[in-house]
């Protein structure tokens, strides 16, 4: 069926370097690719979606890249610091499930002070 | 908006008991989705409406689990008996327009669910 693989499932890196997550997506038309974070014990929010009508998207230290033709997308966070420890969801929407989001299985990101 | 609101925060019920979780999604929003969270699995979409009517039920893993929407602000997700397997952080989110897939997914602050 259709899927969103994303990885790795967990991150370390130091406070101040740069942390980059992928997936991969299986459905050639979707179109939709939001990231998730979501901190310990509490909601998933959005930090940044992008559509496939464009390359890259960014916002401050986070950006988003999306390669239609190998069908993978990738998080980027720059300068990171203690406060974006959190576990990162990428998902997709799939054409073969009506358009609703798959979900990436989640990146356990670990800034290290 | 005080956002999507799940209640309880928290459920700890004896197995073979019923349990019902209520949401209350943000004012205006078309759509509403029941979500699954366990480490195992993790995110699992079980159920969304549109409009109060439901859409896709295919997640749901079985008919012990029902689902209503009586009208825009109110949705509830049942188990009926409830098992230990089901213990798990159940969300609800919204969304504001008919393009669902394409929008932002609010979140509730979600229901922990332990069954005993």
């Amino acid at each position: 069926g259709e899927n969103v693989e994303q990885h790795p499932s967990t991150l370390s890196v130091q406070e101040g370097d740069s942390a980059v997550i992928k997936c991969t997506y299986s459905d050639s038309a979707s179109n939709y690719f939001p990231w998730y974070k979501q901190e310990l014990g509490k909601r998933p929010q959005l930090i940044i979606d992008i559509r496939s009508n464009v390359g890259e998207k960014k916002d401050q230290r986070i950006a988003v890249t999306l390669n239609k033709t190998a069908k993978h997308f990738s998080l980027h966070i720059t300068e990171t610091q203690p406060e974006d420890s959190a576990v990162y969801f990428c998902a997709a929407s799939m054409v073969d499930s009506n358009y609703q989001l798959i979900w990436g299985a989640g990146t356990k990101l670990i800034i290290k002070p | 908006d005080a956002g999507v609101i799940q209640s309880p925060r928290h459920e700890v019920t004896e197995m073979g008991q019923e349990v019902t979780l209520r949401c209350k999604p943000i004012s205006g929003h078309d759509y509403l989705f029941w979500y699954r969270q366990t480490m195992m699995r993790g995110l699992e979409l079980l159920i969304y409406f549109n409009n109060n009517v439901p859409i896709d039920d295919s997640g749901m893993p079985e008919d012990r689990f029902s689902a209503k929407m009586p009208n825009a602000s109110f949705s509830t997700l049942k188990i009926q008996p409830s098992e230990p397997r089901d213990s798990a952080v159940y969300f609800c989110a919204s969304s504001p327009r008919g393009a669902s897939w394409n929008t932002e997914a609010f979140f509730g602050q979600g229901t922990r669910l332990t069954v005993v």
